[in-house]
């Protein structure tokens, strides 16, 4: 069955990167688009960006633009995301989410990231 | 950028009895519309997708309606499990989310 297993929590200092990897396994990494979103606590969910595996090709919130990078590794059907000059207020939980093949619903999601940065 | 905005933002309905939740786009999205449901420490679960269409699994007391910038999330003879805080989203450029609307079971 098709699973999405995200990377452990993390904590990090203003100013750091963080970089988050999504597992993928019962299915090819290839064969659909991945989308990061995020939630900072108590918040609503934020569409982060768009990955496809089987391109390389990607697409960022504008918010995010120049601090954002997504990879994926085929090989390990992997996906990654990093986020750069992290900030207090980049504080959540990321997910990871794949997209359906022609409606891009998220129909299966990890099981979430808490990224914490505090000095 | 589209923005999507949902309303109410906070939603008290009694068991057995419907709810309606709203969704509002700024420009047309056609019907690349979905629905999700968030209960807390979970991750989302896909509840609707194409505005109308239901999930996988997903109880047929779930229906999404609309087109264009106005979309509904019906969800009738409510049950306790129901109480989460339910997204739209829209696919049509790039992905918005809406804000959320919180649904409470009285």
């Amino acid at each position: 069955q098709v699973q999405l297993v995200q990377s452990g929590a993390e904590v990090k200092k203003p100013g750091a990167s963080v970089k988050v990897s999504c597992k993928a396994s019962g299915y090819s990494l290839t064969s659909n688009g991945i989308s990061w979103v995020r939630q900072a606590p108590g918040q609503g969910l934020e569409w982060m960006g768009w990955i496809s595996a089987y391109s390389g090709s990607t697409n960022f919130a504008q918010n995010l633009q120049g601090r954002v990078a997504m990879t994926t590794d085929t090989s390990t059907n992997t996906a990654y995301m990093e986020l750069t000059s992290l900030r207090s207020d980049d504080t959540a939980v990321y997910y990871c989410a794949r997209e359906g093949q022609q409606h891009y619903y998220f129909d299966y999601w990890g099981q979430g990231t808490l990224v914490t940065v505090s000095s | 950028e589209i923005v999507m905005t949902q309303s109410p933002a906070t939603l008290s309905v009694s068991p057995g009895e419907r709810a309606t939740l709203s969704c509002r786009a700024s420009q047309s999205v056609s019907s690349k519309l979905a629905w999700y449901q968030q209960k807390p420490g979970q991750a989302p679960r896909l509840l609707i997708y194409g505005a109308s269409t239901r999930a996988t699994g997903v109880p047929a007391r779930f229906s999404g309606s609309g087109s264009g910038t106005e979309f509904t999330l019906t969800i009738s003879s409510l049950q306790s499990e129901d109480s989460a805080v339910y997204y739209c989203k829209q696919y049509n450029s790039w992905r918005t989310f809406g804000q959320g609307t919180k649904l409470e079971i009285k």
